[in-house]
Parts: C-alpha cells; structure tokens; sequence
C-alpha cells in the first residue's frame, strides 16, 4: 500500500527557503507514470496547489508562486522536494505531499501524506 | 489565477440529500471536463470523492456523484450520514496549465 511522508523543519525564518522533502513506501516513484505534488493549507483557509512532477522531472507550478519554487525528484532515494524561496508569513501552511491520480486526466490527487505545519517566523 | 467559488456552508438532515457548486469561468471549470472533489475531516488530509467531473474511486460511496453545466460543477451527496460532516473541495484544470481549488464548503448534518 502505496504511503506518502512529508518531512523538514516546522520553523522557518523570513526570508529564508522552506524545504521540504515527500518519500514515498510502498512502490516506485519511477515504475508508474504517476505525476506528485504539493498542496498547502494555511490556518483555517483552503487548498492551495503549489506544483507538480513527473518522475522524469517535468515540472509544473502555479503562476502565483512559480517565482519562488523548486520542486524536484530524486528516484534513487524515491523522495521528491519542495523549495520555497523568500518566506513570509503568508506561507504559513500545512504542506502536503500527493500522487496525481493515474485514471483519466491526471488531474486529481488519489493519495495523500498527512501532512506537515510550516510556521514562517523571526 | 482565481479560486472556484464555493458555499461557505450547507446543511441537511440525515437521510436528505445536498448539493454543493462549484462555480468558475471558461478557463478552467466551463472549459475542462477536469474538476475534482475532495472530503476533508478535522486535521486530516483530504480524501478524493470524484475526479474528472463524474468518476469515483474504487472504494468511494455511490452516495457521492458530480456533475457539471457550463462553468459550475456540482456535487451531490444523498442518503446524509452524521460522517458526511465535513469541508469539502472542488478543483480544476485551467487553461494555464495550472490546478485551482475553491474556498471550501463546511457541510452540516443536523
């Protein structure tokens, strides 16, 4: 059964990079043409799609935050990453990890880490 | 990019059934037959309920159905359990290449 585990530092300061890193158990990040991705979740507010990658890694971000993220793929350690460049509180969130779903478009997150607060702080 | 405009809230009564929309523009929910929809439970992930505007994975109720009519999706849940209690969220492909969520709606079970 596939498991997704989100990791890194929950304080981060201003201006600095988040980082965070998803491993995935339980099956190949590389033997399927499954797509991942990061979802974040402030306080009490909704979902944000931050981007995604496929294991070959292309990549694709959302236009408000392209900027400011890295996401990248490391098939060897069967993790792939999230950097997000020049802090504020606003990025204050949980973050998740998430497979793209392989039925139909691609376009739906069928599994999910439990995520992971990030509290953008001095 | 904007977010789809949900109900903050909707309520119904065990048994009864609801529906909530899901409203967009042509550059992403009226142009894409791509919309998703997910359950969220307190301090939980989020579960997907319905993907590419009508199809469920394996293992999701047959009480959870979507549909769509131009730029607003829907979904509806029938025969309300207490467990249905929860904040749910659409999604959408848009024609920037780019995925989009709406602003969660908070459903109730009387």
């Amino acid at each position: 059964q596939l498991q997704l585990q989100e990791s890194g530092p929950g304080l981060v300061k201003p201006s600095e990079t988040l980082s965070l890193t998803c491993t995935v158990s339980g099956g190949s990040i590389s033997s399927s043409r499954y797509y991942w991705g990061w979802i974040r979740q402030p306080p009490g507010k909704g979902l944000e799609w931050i981007g995604s990658i496929y294991y070959s890694g292309s990549t694709s971000y959302n236009p408000s935050l392209e900027s400011r993220v890295t996401i990248s793929v490391d098939t060897s350690q069967n993790q792939f990453s999230l950097k997000l460049s020049s802090v504020t509180a606003a990025d204050t969130a949980v973050y998740y990890c998430a497979r793209h779903c392989l039925g139909g478009s691609q376009k739906a997150f069928d599994i999910w880490g439990q995520g992971t607060m990030v509290t953008v702080s001095s | 990019q904007s977010a789809l405009t949900q109900p903050a809230s909707v309520s119904g009564s065990p048994g009864q059934s609801i529906t909530i929309s899901c409203t967009g523009t042509s550059s992403d929910v009226g142009g894409y037959n791509y919309v998703s929809w997910y359950q969220q439970h307190p301090g939980k992930a989020p579960k997907l309920l319905i993907y590419d505007i009508i199809n469920r994975p394996s293992g999701v109720s047959d009480r959870f159905s979507g549909s769509k009519s131009g730029n607003t999706a829907s979904l509806t849940i029938s025969g309300l359990q207490a467990e249905d209690e929860a904040d749910y969220y659409c999604s959408s492909y848009t024609s920037s290449s780019a995925l989009v969520f709406g602003g969660g709606t908070k459903l109730t079970v009387l």
